[in-house]
């Protein structure tokens, strides 16, 4: 059973860099788009993006040019690189797989992290 | 970007009712990209629904979706005691991807 795992620091100060990453148990994380998405406190889910396990990514426009995503195969592995963080940006993170139905990937999501909480502040 | 408005907020109901939960997007997306998901407190959600009205693995068949264009429905025919959660609608058919704000469904 796949199951994933969201790790990183729970504190970043203002205008510092957010680093997340993802672990891949259970499955290998070749072949499959995977996502980051947020919740603020009290407020709604946001897609933030996606990779692809050839690196190949898209972001949320919203968070302009603020994203990078990296894969690390050979770790099961992919990460998310939020810059020039703000209160804005506390949340709580996930990762997720996209699902796929007949070898066809969707934007749809089929498995979750649990989330992680990440505050910022000084 | 697409926005999802779900109705309504909150949704009391009682074991053996039936659930319908709305949501309604602000403008058409492609092919009824649209996925339903279960949400309970200290858990991942669950992904129920996907393509509208497609039912993901496991899950059981008082579930169920319809909808297109730009209002679509879950219908829960019978609440079980392990189906109160927070319930979201996503389309994927037009980037940005977005979400609902959420219906929660409670015990009356």
């Amino acid at each position: 059973q796949v199951q994933l795992q969201e790790s990183g620091p729970g504190l970043v100060k203002p205008s510092e860099t957010l680093s997340l990453t993802c672990t891949v148990s259970g499955g290998s994380i070749s072949s499959y788009y995977w996502s980051w998405i947020r919740q603020p406190p009290g407020k709604g889910l946001e897609w933030i993006g996606y990779i692809y396990d050839r690196g190949s990514s898209n972001n949320n426009p919203s968070l302009k040019s603020r994203v990078t995503m990296s894969v690390d195969t050979s770790k099961n592995q992919f990460s998310l690189r939020l810059s020039s963080v703000t209160a804005a940006d506390t949340a709580v993170y996930s990762c997720a797989r996209h699902h796929k139905w007949e070898l066809v990937s969707s934007g749809a999501f089929d498995i979750w992290g649990q989330g992680i909480m990440v505050t910022v502040s000084s | 970007e697409i926005v999802l408005t779900q109705s309504p907020g909150t949704l009391s109901l009682s074991p053996g009712e039936r659930a319908t939960l709305s949501c309604r997007a602000s403008q058409i997306f492609s092919s009824n990209y649209l996925a339903w998901y279960q949400h309970k407190p200290g858990q991942a959600p669950r992904l129920l629904i996907y393509g509208a009205s497609s039912r993901a693995t496991g899950i059981p068949d008082r579930f169920s979706a319809s909808g297109s264009g730009t209002d679509f429905t879950l219908t829960i025919s019978r609440l079980e005691p392990e189906d109160f959660a927070v319930y979201y609608c996503q389309q994927y058919g037009r980037s940005p991807w977005t979400f609902g704000q959420g219906t929660k469904v409670e015990i009356k």
